[in-house]
């Protein structure tokens, strides 16, 4: 079946560095790739989607200048966390579709931590 | 805009039983598709079942079946014969037919547990 990879699978850094994360689809070409934020027990929030070679759809109260996505062709996107503070600190997972019949298939996530 | 409501937080069965978890949705569209994920521990998103909505049958993958009622607007997942690894968050999710750009809309989620 169809692939994503997704790291890193956890990082943690210091307050006011910048972090990227990689979403990559391996077997299939991604048209649209999807961005969601998760808290602890809560459900998945999407941040944002983005299609190969265009600027991203960000949803309402998602930063895009915080929030920066890149879907630079249709295997690769990805979300750059800039001057990450403690509040960004969450379970970022990516998913990824190919035509717009096809399934969602995510990512396995990325647990990002800001001391 | 569609919404997906779950409406039981937290569930729990015993081993070897069968539970049904709820999910109700609301949309104008006569066509879409409806979807069960299931996220355990791991947090990996993992596909449980699909239903398009022009399928009168109820899905079914192995233990895992749904009650479709379209008229309803109602999508509940019935797991049978639960094992201790069916534990984890079930997120109910609903899917615009012709979905373009349109991601999946999500509910609250349920989290289930099964009892030894």
């Amino acid at each position: 079946g169809a692939v994503v990879s997704q790291h890193p699978s956890w990082v943690i850094c210091k307050s006011g560095t910048s972090v990227k994360i990689e979403c990559r689809s391996l077997d299939f070409q991604a048209t649209t790739m999807f961005w969601y934020r998760q808290f602890p027990k809560q459900s998945l929030m999407l941040m944002a989607t983005s299609n190969e070679g265009s600027k991203a759809t960000y949803e309402q109260g998602v930063e895009k200048d915080k929030f920066l996505i890149n879907h630079a062709s249709l295997t690769l996107s990805t979300l750059t966390v800039t001057s990450a503070h403690p509040e960004d600190s969450s379970f970022y997972i990516c998913s990824a579709r190919g035509l717009s019949n096809q399934p969602q298939h995510f990512g396995d996530g990325t647990r990002l931590s800001i001391l | 805009a569609q919404t997906v409501t779950q409406s039981q937080p937290e569930m729990s069965v015993q081993e070897a039983e069968t539970v049904t978890l709820s999910c109700t949705y609301d949309t104008s569209e006569s066509d879409y598709y409806l979807f069960w994920y299931k996220q355990p521990p791991s947090r990996q998103m993992i596909l449980v079942i699909r239903q398009e909505a022009y399928k009168q049958q109820n899905a079914t993958e192995n233990r895992f079946s749904v009650n479709f009622q379209k008229a309803a607007k109602s999508f509940s997942l019935k797991i049978s014969d639960s094992q201790l690894g069916d534990a984890a968050m079930y997120f109910c999710a609903y899917r615009t037919w012709n979905s373009g750009n349109t991601p999946l809309v999500f509910g609250k989620g349920t989290r289930l547990s099964v009892i030894a």
